[in-house]
């Protein structure tokens, strides 16, 4: 089955401690997308990527850090530097660059932080 | 201005009810609008899709796009509990720094009631 896959589902975190994120995904989609969803809100872009060993800052990028070595994988890690990552993450991809459908995003599963 | 805006809501249907849930956007040049539904605690899902002017329907789902006017709306027909989510409106820059990224509204909570 094609689709994007996120671990852990549920994180719990110490302050102080850095986490890694997991998502991974088998569309063979260029571009890859991380959102940060708080109660009540939209969605608020982390980071996002639309080819292999590049990467640009989204809206809200202060305390979070990306890598993309591979066109199926875009870890995020949340830094100690984040001051509040509680928060339900997400993880995107779409076909990339082109108009039109190449904007379609799909999301995985999701990840829930939880800073103790 | 928010660059994708939604109707505040929550909105509330009885069920069988159409539900309308409505979008504005800022920028001119997009050309891709994306309405999605998110079911609580769960991620988005693509619902629907919409790129020229007019009307797009998939079952009982209906996205309009007026781009003079800039704004872009889902309609529900027949609505069901299940319908019962947040909606999220999305469009992407028309190039630039936004290149390539998909702003999302707020999104409208929609509760249909039996």
């Amino acid at each position: 089955d094609g689709g994007i896959t996120q671990s852990p589902k549920y994180l719990f975190r110490k302050e102080g401690q850095n986490v890694t994120l997991s998502c991974e995904q088998n569309l063979n989609h260029d571009a890859m997308y991380w959102y940060r969803q708080d109660p009540g809100q939209g969605l608020r872009l982390i980071y996002y990527s639309q080819i292999v060993n590049d990467f640009q800052k989204g809206d809200i990028a202060e305390g979070y850090s990306v890598s993309r070595e591979k066109k199926e994988s875009f870890p995020l890690t949340v830094t100690s530097a984040q001051k509040n990552p509680t928060a339900f993450y997400l993880c995107a991809s779409s076909i990339g660059i082109g108009g039109g459908a190449a904007y379609e995003q799909f999301f995985g599963p999701g990840t829930r932080l939880t800073v103790l | 201005q928010k660059e994708v805006e939604q109707n505040s809501g929550p909105l509330s249907v009885p069920e069988g009810a159409i539900a309308s849930l409505n979008c504005t956007y800022s920028d001119r040049g997009s050309q891709s609008f994306f309405w999605y539904r998110q079911y609580s605690g769960k991620s988005p899902e693509l619902i629907m899709s919409i790129y020229s002017n007019g009307d797009k329907e998939d079952g009982r789902f209906t996205a309009q796009l007026n781009k003079a006017s800039q704004y872009v709306s889902l309609l529900i027909r027949d609505s069901q509990p299940s319908d019962s989510a947040t909606y999220l409106c999305a469009a992407p820059g028309a190039g630039g720094t936004s290149y390539g990224k998909l702003t999302f509204g707020q999104g409208t909570i929609l509760t249909v009631h039996p």
